[in-house]
């Protein structure tokens, strides 16, 4: 079956500028994450949405960051007034409630200039 | 709080070679354990996981991993490498009580050059 993608797959913008990455967990799976991977950094946390709970937004940098998922599937990763600290790949996982592995998708490589 | 230790940046093994890569974690109980491979400009692909039960679990592509609870280390192991193995390699940890948000803690990462 199609497994989580992401888009754009590449995204270069300028400092200042906002963004919004895209990201389609695997159909049936309720709970989705939203990681970055930045050079020499490994991966982080970001942020959980499980079902229709509050999503653990722990992992959020800055103010800056947000996400919102809609209807429970797609999910919108949106950072404001971009810095160049924030070009890194971000990367979405979704898992089902049945296991406890998480699917990841190709990533969006951003590139904040 | 977790972490993940992977204290190999990089390592370069011939073809046919034996690999071993090494992870240690800290967490305060059982964790959930996984190794996860990424080729250059992909996503994360799951090698193998721990759960419970069997301390040796197998995985894709010959990958093997022992978890040992006195050690605290979740190690990976193939007994001959190919030259597509060439990748980055991720150890992670996750909480193994349900109904936690499960985020993984991830090591740094190492990457693995394989000669011919």
């Amino acid at each position: 079956g199609a497994g989580v993608s992401q888009s754009p797959s590449n995204k270069v913008t300028e400092k200042g500028k906002d963004v919004e990455l895209r990201c389609d967990p695997i159909s049936g799976h309720t709970a989705l994450y939203w990681y970055r991977q930045s050079l020499g950094q490994g991966l982080e946390f970001l942020i959980y949405f499980q079902g229709n709970s509050a999503p653990d937004k722990s992992g959020l940098p800055s103010d800056r960051f947000s996400a919102e998922r809609t209807g429970g599937s797609v999910s919108t990763l949106t950072i404001q007034r971009t810095q160049q600290e924030d070009s890194a790949v971000y990367l979405c996982a979704s898992r089902s409630l049945a296991e406890e592995t998480q699917y990841f998708g190709p990533g969006t490589r951003l590139l904040v200039l | 709080a977790q972490s993940v230790t992977q204290p190999d940046i990089h390592i370069t093994v011939s073809e046919g070679a034996s690999l071993e890569l090494r992870c240690n974690y800290s967490y305060g109980a059982t964790p959930y354990l996984f190794w996860y491979v990424q080729s250059p400009g992909q996503g994360l692909q799951l090698l193998l996981k721990y759960f419970s039960g069997d301390t040796l679990v197998q995985g894709i592509k010959g990958f093997e991993a022992e978890f040992k609870r006195s050690q605290s280390s979740f190690n990976l192991r193939k007994p001959s490498v190919h030259w597509s193995d060439a990748a980055e390699y991720f150890c992670a940890v996750g909480p193994s009580n349900t109904g936690t948000a499960s985020k993984l803690t991830f090591g740094t990462g190492t990457r693995l050059q394989v000669t011919l």
